[in-house]
């Protein structure tokens, strides 16, 4: 069982470029979410999904945008990458339901933006 | 607002020391709280839980009381090990039926042979 996979796992970009980050679960995981882990600032929601089609902003949405086509794939573009988006990016999916339900993460996936 | 504050690390300890790492929340309602922990090079793992007031949580040696009259969820262990070493994150659940959670910073644990 994969759990959730996360692609790639390194990038490289330089400013200006764009790229898209893929996260994948096989846990019929209702939703999904992206994070990204700063440091001193823990981690924090960039945008999160609660179902196939629908998407929706957390904490940091700027500069981002996501699409869920399929309920196992939930994906993170950056049109446009800044330094500013130099981080460490986590996936994490989970069931619906209520607050005591609890998030799988992937291995996360490092992006440097010169 | 909803907020999570957990000591700063790192945190250095012999091994078979005691551990303790403090967090204290603030949130409206009543949300559930979590202990994550990242081992080097991997992504977050949950811990424990509890999602009432007075519930403990447990596993692997590491225990955590939701105590709702000082807003706190503090992580101990009575004896630490090398293998212990990792990044703690402690959360709330603030989404309700969406599982959105915050986090703290995270506290750095290194346990010395």
């Amino acid at each position: 069982n994969a759990g959730v996979t996360q692609t790639p796992k390194f990038r490289v970009l330089k400013t200006g470029q764009s790229m898209t980050l893929l996260c994948a679960q096989d846990m019929n995981h209702e939703y999904m979410y992206w994070y990204r882990q700063d440091p001193g600032m823990g981690l924090r929601l960039i945008h999160y999904s609660v179902g196939e089609g629908t998407t929706a902003k957390g904490e940091v949405p700027d500069g981002y945008n996501v699409s869920r086509l399929k309920k196992q794939n939930f994906l993170l573009g950056l049109e446009s990458a800044a330094p500013s988006q130099t981080s460490v990016y986590f996936c994490a999916s989970s069931f619906r339901g209520s607050g005591a339900n609890v998030l799988t993460f992937g291995a996360g996936s490092r992006l440097t933006v010169l | 607002g909803n907020s999570v504050t957990q000591m700063e690390g790192p945190v250095t300890l012999s091994e078979e020391a005691f551990l303790t790492i403090n967090c204290t929340y603030t949130a409206t309602g009543y949300p559930s709280l979590f202990w994550y922990v990242q081992y080097p090079g991997e992504g977050l793992q949950l811990l424990l839980k509890a999602t009432k007031a007075d519930d403990k949580g447990s596993n692997k040696g590491f225990e955590a009381t939701y105590r709702k009259e000082t807003t706190s969820f503090h992580l101990e262990k009575g004896s630490v090990q090398v293998s212990d070493s990792a990044v703690y994150f402690c959360a709330l659940n603030y989404g309700g039926a969406t599982n959105k959670l915050i986090f703290g910073t995270g506290t750095l644990l290194a346990v010395q042979p």
